[in-house]
């Protein structure tokens, strides 16, 4: 069976730090990736998603970035936390087909000071 | 623009029938997704509906309507354990889902 595994599960950085979450999927191959933030009360904001090796699209401007160095990984990351980037982090695989459900990880509680 | 909207918050009783509605505006269609998400965790996948009509799992049901635009998760039987957020979600003529704020759903003794 597929697995997800991502983390920390919480992390506290200071305001200008670097950032580096990553994500790791279990069970499939060429999945497609996703990294997602949920503000506190609101829905899920697509980051990023991959649909293989190398290829990422972002989804919102940012400070963040993202990379696929292997199949099967997914790795979120900043040169400089800003306090607007608090939030709740999760990451997401789906199979390489249409039609199919996300499957999450367990999430990062990020909070920047 | 594409657009999800659900209630913001349900309260309902331990035992007693729930539904959630959601309206959505996409551009194109492929696809209705519910998730349940419990506080400090992740969502989990609760069901899928392209087609007009009902689909049944257990204690939740989810009904779709393209032409309206509409749908609704059905919870029977509430245990104090559904107390959670239920998130809606469509899919777009790309593949991509367009999220709904969630409806926090409040289950009373």
């Amino acid at each position: 069976s597929q697995t997800i595994h991502q983390w920390p599960a919480t992390l506290v950085q200071p305001v200008g730090s670097p950032l580096s979450l990553e994500c790791t999927v279990e069970g499939t191959s060429n999945p497609n990736l996703y990294w997602y933030r949920q503000a506190a009360g609101r829905g899920l904001q697509l980051l990023f998603y991959s649909v293989g090796i190398g290829q990422i699209s972002s989804e919102v401007p940012q400070n963040l970035s993202a990379s696929r160095p292997q199949d099967r990984q997914f790795i979120l990351s900043s040169k400089k936390l800003l306090l607007s980037d608090s939030g709740f982090y999760l990451c997401a695989w789906s199979p390489p087909t249409d039609y199919s459900p996300l499957h999450f990880g367990n999430g990062t509680r990020l909070t920047v000071t | 623009g594409q657009n999800i909207d659900q209630p913001t918050e349900m309260t309902a009783t331990e035992g007693a029938i729930v539904q959630i509605n959601c309206t959505y505006q996409t551009s194109g269609f492929n696809g209705l997704f519910w998730y349940q998400q419990h506080a400090g965790e992740a969502p989990t996948f609760l069901s899928y509906n392209v087609l007009d009509g009902l689909e049944e799992k257990g204690r939740f049901s989810s009904f779709l309507s393209r032409s309206k635009g509409y749908s609704y998760l059905l919870l029977k039987e509430l245990q104090m354990k559904d107390s959670a957020s239920y998130l809606c979600a469509a899919m777009d003529s790309n593949y991509q889902l367009i999220w709904g704020a969630g409806t926090k759903l409040i289950i009373k003794p």
